[in-house]
């Protein structure tokens, strides 16, 4: 089975700073990993998405991803933060095949102006 | 192109009522999950349908939980008896489901709350 840890719950962080969420799975099978972003109210949107290839992952926004095998990880950083960028985002990951998501708990980004 | 829809968007019940949560599917797609999401709490797994098919129900409640996918209409997620702990806002997402890696698309969810 796979699982998903977000180790921040809550980051703060002013307007035009840059910002890193982090995120750590396990699983004993090759995966697929995912951000996805919820604005209040909303659905999920998808950020971005590894599944194979480069291990750095462009998505949209802005926002980018590195998965790290050896570490299994799959932090999202952005070099420059909006106010429009708060929300929820969620680190997600699946196995390889129409299997469903496994989601982590969700950090919360509040940009400060 | 109409995204994933689900309705209704707000639902309240009293305990012991019955909730009926509709989701209809992106355009071409057959596929369809259902996930819930507790305060405070990421997105958690419960059923899995394809049409006329449940392909995985590992993450329903054994009891008052049940998920349908007809051939015509919408995904109906029916929860019978509601408890104040069923409150939540539910997801569901579709995807095509062909072979290789198909992106799961989301609807805006129903919040139930139960009283």
């Amino acid at each position: 089975a796979q699982s998903v840890t977000q180790l921040d719950s809550q980051v703060p962080v002013f307007e035009e700073a840059p910002v890193e969420l982090r995120c750590n799975y396990s699983s004993s099978v090759s995966v697929y990993l995912f951000w996805y972003v919820q604005y209040p109210n909303q659905g999920l949107q998808l950020l971005l998405k590894y599944l194979s290839g480069s291990t750095l992952v462009k998505g949209i926004n802005g926002f980018e991803a590195e998965f790290n095998k050896s570490q299994t990880s799959f932090h999202l950083r952005k070099p420059s933060v909006h106010i429009s960028d708060t929300a929820e985002y969620f680190c997600a990951v699946t196995r390889v095949g129409n299997t469903p998501l496994v989601f982590g708990k969700g950090t919360r980004l509040s940009v400060i102006a | 192109n109409a995204g994933v829809m689900q309705n209704p968007r707000h639902l309240v019940r009293r305990r012991g009522q019955e909730a009926r949560l509709r989701c209809s599917p992106m355009k071409g797609h057959s596929h369809v999950y259902w996930y819930r999401q507790l305060p405070e709490e990421g997105l958690k797994f419960m059923v899995y349908l394809q049409k006329e098919n449940i392909i995985d129900e590992s993450g329903m409640p054994k009891e008052r939980f049940s998920a349908e996918f007809p051939k015509e209409g919408p995904s109906i997620l029916r929860i019978q008896q509601v408890v104040r702990g069923d409150s939540a806002a539910y997801f569901c997402a579709s995807s095509r489901g062909t072979s290789g890696y198909n992106e799961q698309f989301f609807g805006p969810g129903t919040r139930l709350t139960v009283l």
